[in-house]
This record gives C-alpha cells, structure tokens and sequence, in this order.
C-alpha cells in the first residue's frame, strides 16, 4: 500500500544548528514533492517545491533535497531558530493531478 | 500572493444540525479545490477534490451524502457537515490549486474547527 512517514513525530534541536527533517515514501512515483509549514490552529504554507529530476532545491535557510531512487525527500533548516518552530509536512503529487497526499508531519521545536 | 479565505473560523452546533463552511479564492481563479480534515497532532487527510460545475471527486471511506460540496463559481467551494454528530468535531481546511498549475504550490485556507456538542 502508498505510505509517507515523516522520520519523527517531534524533534527538538538547539538555536543555530541545522534541523534535518526526513519524509520516505513508498509505491509512489511522484513528479513533484512540496513542504509545508503549519502553525498550530492555522493552515498550511508553503516553503519549496521540488520536480522529481531537481536534486536540491535552495530557498534563504532552506533546503531541499529529493532522491527518487531512496524514495526520499530531506529538509534542512540552517541557523535554526525559535520562530522556526512548528508542524513540517511533506507532500506528494499524485498521478499527474492536482491531488497531493500528505505526510504525518514533524513538530519542530528550536530551543533558545 | 495568492489567499484563500475559509469562513468560519471556528463553529459551534448541536447534533443533527447542518453546518456549512465556506472557501474562497479571493485573488485567482480555482477551477480545483481540496477539502481536508485534521485530527489533533495528525496530518491532513484528504476527503474530496472539488471541481468547478461539476460533481465532486470524494476519498475512500468519505461520505458523500454526509459531507456534501459545492463549486458554483470559480471562486467558491463550500462543505456542508449534514446531521453533524461529535465525531464530526474536526478541523476541516480548504486549499485552492491555480487554473492550469497542478505542479504550482497549494494555497491554504486557515482553517474551521468545528465542535458538535
């Protein structure tokens, strides 16, 4: 069956290092992988989009990258900090549609 | 930037009662839109694709005759919760896809909590 599992449930990190945040998907072949934030009680926003033949993709602190034969995605936060704390969810296109699917999401918590 | 705007925010109503949520593209046209659900500290689950003028596309395992959907424009989608009951109570959001862009980024609403008491 198609599944996204994101690596942990919660994840806290130290103020200044790099958050790494995994999504692994499988029985999908995805064109296009995007990440969102969510803050608590609010909607999703989007931070990057990534096409299935983008290694990386860079956007200020941001990165993402997308290895469609480890059927993975990895995002990096650089220079992390307390604003940056919340929900990250990966999502997946599906069928050359508009329909993604999304992953369980990682709460992100930076520790000042 | 793209908005999309989901009324209410929050919703209180008995059981058996209706309940409509409203999502509007306030500055583009979405000939799609996506209607999910949110479960405490769980990700969105994707219940139906709306489609403009035309029947909506329901998940496995929705209901469509309990969670019903209208496109009438290009710039509205509602979500009726019909004979709400408490396991209802969620927090449903809508999301709007540009005309054209299936590979553009989703623009979110922010959301209506819904309680069924």
């Amino acid at each position: 069956s198609q599944k996204i599992e994101q690596n942990s449930e919660a994840l806290n990190i130290q103020e200044g290092k790099t958050a790494t945040l995994t999504c692994n998907y499988t029985n999908y072949s995805p064109a296009y992988l995007q990440w969102y934030r969510q803050d608590p009680g609010r909607g999703p926003v989007f931070l990057l989009l990534i096409r299935e033949n983008e290694k990386e993709k860079r956007k200020e602190r941001l990165k993402v990258t997308f290895d469609t034969t480890l059927k993975q995605s990895l995002f990096h936060i650089t220079a992390s900090q307390p604003a940056d704390s919340a929900t990250y969810l990966c999502a997946l296109e599906t069928s050359g549609t508009y329909k993604y699917i999304f992953g369980t999401g990682t709460r992100l918590k930076v520790l000042a | 930037g793209a908005v999309v705007s989901q009324h209410p925010s929050r919703v209180i109503c008995k059981s058996g009662t209706s309940v409509k949520i409203e999502c509007r593209s306030l500055d583009f046209q979405a000939t799609t839109m996506f209607w999910y659900r949110q479960f405490p500290k769980k990700s969105l689950m994707l219940m139906a694709t709306s489609n403009e003028g035309s029947k909506a596309t329901y998940e496995q395992g929705v209901e469509k005759d309990k969670f019903l959907i209208n496109h009438a424009s290009l710039t509205l989608s509602t979500l009726t919760v019909t004979s709400a009951h408490p396991e209802d109570s969620s927090f449903y959001i809508c999301s709007a896809a540009p005309e054209g862009a299936y590979n553009s980024p989703l623009h979110f609403g922010n959301g209506t909590r819904l309680t069924v008491t």
